[in-house]
């Protein structure tokens, strides 16, 4: 079955700089990939999500890039801002078909 | 977007007691839906595949007759916790998808204490 590993499980970053968070996945088969935002206690929220059809897909402040053949992904968020602060998620799946597969999440930590 | 709407958000409940967890697709039929659990400071782990009017789909080290699942429609799915232990204690959350877009909707999910 599917793996994904996420790294780092913690970052910390000045208010305005950028953060990246990179997931690897095992399955060649994966073809959609989201990354969500979790704050304490809350259901996951969608932030950005790639289909193995693109390389890249941005939105504002945040992007995810794609590498089919070395199975691998990244959020970047650039200007971080206080309220970027929470617990990331990448994700993995063969729509349709398999359920998402979660990486063990990013704790990203914004200091004003 | 969709809505799926999970309750109770938390239950706190006696060891030995059983607690049942509702999960429904407010504005569209899903077919498929899916349990996690997530301990404190951990990932989603998928606990079972609910399927509309057939059994559920375990993962390895989840036990089916610990942790029932009901589909009985389209719309709703229930996660029963029988005999509750402390060691269940963890944070329930359910998730559907339309089959049109790829987005997974998810629940508020449900802080269960077992007590």
């Amino acid at each position: 079955g599917e793996n994904v590993e996420q790294h780092p499980s913690t970052l910390s970053v000045q208010e305005g700089d950028s953060a990246v968070i990179k997931c690897t996945y095992s399955d060649s088969a994966s073809n959609y990939f989201p990354w969500y935002k979790q704050e304490l206690g809350k259901r996951p929220q969608l932030i950005i999500d790639i289909r193995s059809n693109v390389g890249e897909k941005k939105d504002q402040r945040i992007a995810v890039t794609l590498n089919k053949t070395a199975k691998h992904f990244s959020l970047h968020i650039t200007e971080t801002q206080p309220e970027d602060s929470a617990v990331y998620f990448c994700a993995a799946s063969i729509w349709g078909n398999t359920p998402l597969v979660f990486g063990k999440g990013t704790r990203l930590s914004v200091i004003a | 977007g969709a809505v799926v709407s999970q309750h109770p958000s938390w239950v706190i409940c006696k060891s030995g007691t059983s607690v049942k967890i509702e999960c429904r697709s407010l504005d569209f039929q899903a077919t498929t839906m899916f349990w996690y659990r997530q301990f404190p400071k951990q990932s989603l782990m998928l606990m079972a595949t609910s399927n509309e009017g057939s059994k559920a789909t375990y993962e390895q080290g989840v036990e089916k007759d610990k942790f029932l699942i009901n589909h009985a429609s389209l719309t709703l799915s229930t996660l029963t916790v029988t005999s509750a232990h402390p060691e269940d204690s963890s944070f329930y959350i359910c998730s559907a998808e339309t089959g049109v877009t790829t987005e997974a909707f998810f629940g508020q999910g449900t802080r269960l204490t077992v007590v």
